[in-house]
């Protein structure tokens, strides 16, 4: 079956443009994660979702970011006023409660 | 606080030798363990985990892993390598909400 997807795979913006990242997961799946991925940061944990609700949102960064998540399914995650240290690959990964995460081959970030 | 530190950014070795990945985790409850491996421009792919059991978990493209308590440790191992298993493995510990918390990463150079 299909994979966690997402789009778009690379995204260049300019300093201060918001963007939009999309993220669709396996169908049925009820958790829902973002993680960024930077040099010399490793993979953080960004914001978890179960269902629509988001009951760990400890890992965004600044006031900036933020992220939704419709009809148990897609999520999208939001920078505002992008900063050149928002660089970075996003990954999403989903999973059925209590079941290994499944992850996308995320967007690639680029501020200039 | 849960963590996991991989204390080796690279390991080269040549085709057809035996490796050995290093994990330690820190946690002061139960623990789910992980390995994922991501190659170039690609989202993370699951390897093995150890959930509960045996403590010698065996997984994908002849991996394997053992679960040491007394020790803190899952290291990961594979008796031969080749040139495709070229790659960034990431160990990671899950808490109660399934979140991963990754070590930093190590990047597998198989040298011809």
């Amino acid at each position: 079956g299909a994979g966690v997807s997402q789009s778009p795979s690379n995204k260049v913006t300019e300093k201060g443009k918001d963007v939009e990242l999309r993220c669709d997961p396996i169908s049925g799946h009820t958790a829902l994660y973002w993680y960024r991925q930077s040099l010399g940061q490793g993979l953080e944990f960004l914001i978890y979702f179960q269902g629509n609700s988001a009951p760990d949102k400890s890992g965004l960064p600044s006031d900036r970011f933020s992220a939704e998540r419709t009809g148990g399914s897609v999520s999208t995650l939001t920078i505002q006023r992008t900063q050149q240290e928002d660089s970075a690959v996003y990954l999403c990964a989903s999973s059925p409660t209590n079941s290994p995460l499944h992850f996308g081959n995320g967007t690639r970030l680029t501020v200039t | 606080a849960q963590s996991v530190t991989q204390l080796d950014s690279q390991v080269p070795v040549f085709e057809e030798a035996p490796v050995e990945l290093r994990c330690n985790y820190s946690s002061s409850v139960s623990v789910y363990l992980f390995w994922y491996v991501q190659y170039p421009n690609q989202g993370l792919q699951l390897l093995l985990k150890y959930l509960s059991g045996s403590t010698l978990v065996k997984g994908i493209n002849g991996f394997e892993a053992e679960f040491n308590k007394s020790q803190t440790s899952f290291h990961l191992r594979k008796p031969s390598v080749h040139i495709s298993d070229t790659a960034e493995y990431f160990c990671a510990v899950s808490d109660a909400t399934n979140k991963l918390i990754f070590g930093t990463g190590t990047l597998l150079a198989v040298q011809p």
